[in-house]
């Protein structure tokens, strides 16, 4: 068990609908990064907060958003949904910014997304 | 931007070493990690290279050489569990605010078999 929890774990919509997908990091962790991953394909990167901000982004559709919260945890908004958005969504998190370390991410066990 | 190019299957014999190769290019390098990742679940930790040189952990080590930009892990006296995805990633730091973000490759399906 990693420490970070991602809700919901799988979850079954239509095209054109809006999904939110949740994510606790670690007690004491900053920093939330998501990343999508799709059928045989490598992680994602979408986007990372630390501490309630938005600090790095990556390749996340206009359709996509996120916000981390005061308290830390942070949700990722899919809209407009199609086909090719199935994928399995992973947050993690970790401690950057709070001290030295070699920045290792922890990772949630996913929300798997289908598109129908 | 940041490329990180990894083979995209490997296949090995129980009890056989095998050496899964990563390069990679990027502006800001700061470290080099290897994870893993079994079929529909989560990444996990399993090396960190900053410095050139080899990392050894039990029967998985890696070596990284930052002139080359690469890095390989080496997994000895495989096992079947060892069955997986193993993904590269480079830690990028954007140099005008320090703030990171982790990279990753496509990552490399390795088979063990009996």
């Amino acid at each position: 068990d990693s420490g970070v929890t991602q809700t919901p774990k799988h979850l079954i919509t239509a095209t054109g609908q809006r999904v939110t997908l949740r994510c606790s990091p670690r007690s004491g962790d900053l920093s939330v990064y998501w990343y999508q991953q799709s059928l045989d394909q490598g992680l994602q990167f979408l986007i990372q907060y630390y501490n309630g901000e938005e600090r790095a982004k990556g390749n996340i559709l206009e359709r996509f958003s996120a916000q981390q919260f005061p308290d830390l945890h942070s949700e990722l908004n899919l809209s407009s949904l199609e086909l090719g958005d199935s994928a399995l969504y992973f947050c993690a998190s970790s401690p950057w910014g709070a001290g030295g370390n070699t920045g290792e991410l922890f990772f949630g066990e996913g929300s798997r997304l289908t598109v129908l | 931007g940041q490329n990180i190019d990894q083979p995209t299957e490997m296949t090995a014999t129980e009890g056989a070493i095998v050496q899964i190769n990563c390069t990679y290019q990027t502006s800001g390098f700061n470290g080099l990690f290897w994870y893993q990742q079994h079929a529909g679940e989560a990444p996990t930790f399993l090396s960190y290279n900053v410095l050139d040189g080899l990392e050894e952990k039990g029967r998985f080590s890696s070596f990284l050489s930052r002139s080359k930009g690469y890095s390989y892990l080496l997994l000895k006296e495989l096992q079947m569990k060892d069955s997986a995805s193993y993904l590269c990633a480079v830690r990028d730091i954007r140099r005008t605010t320090g703030f990171q973000k982790l990279v990753f490759g496509t990552g490399t399906r390795l088979l063990v078999s009996p």
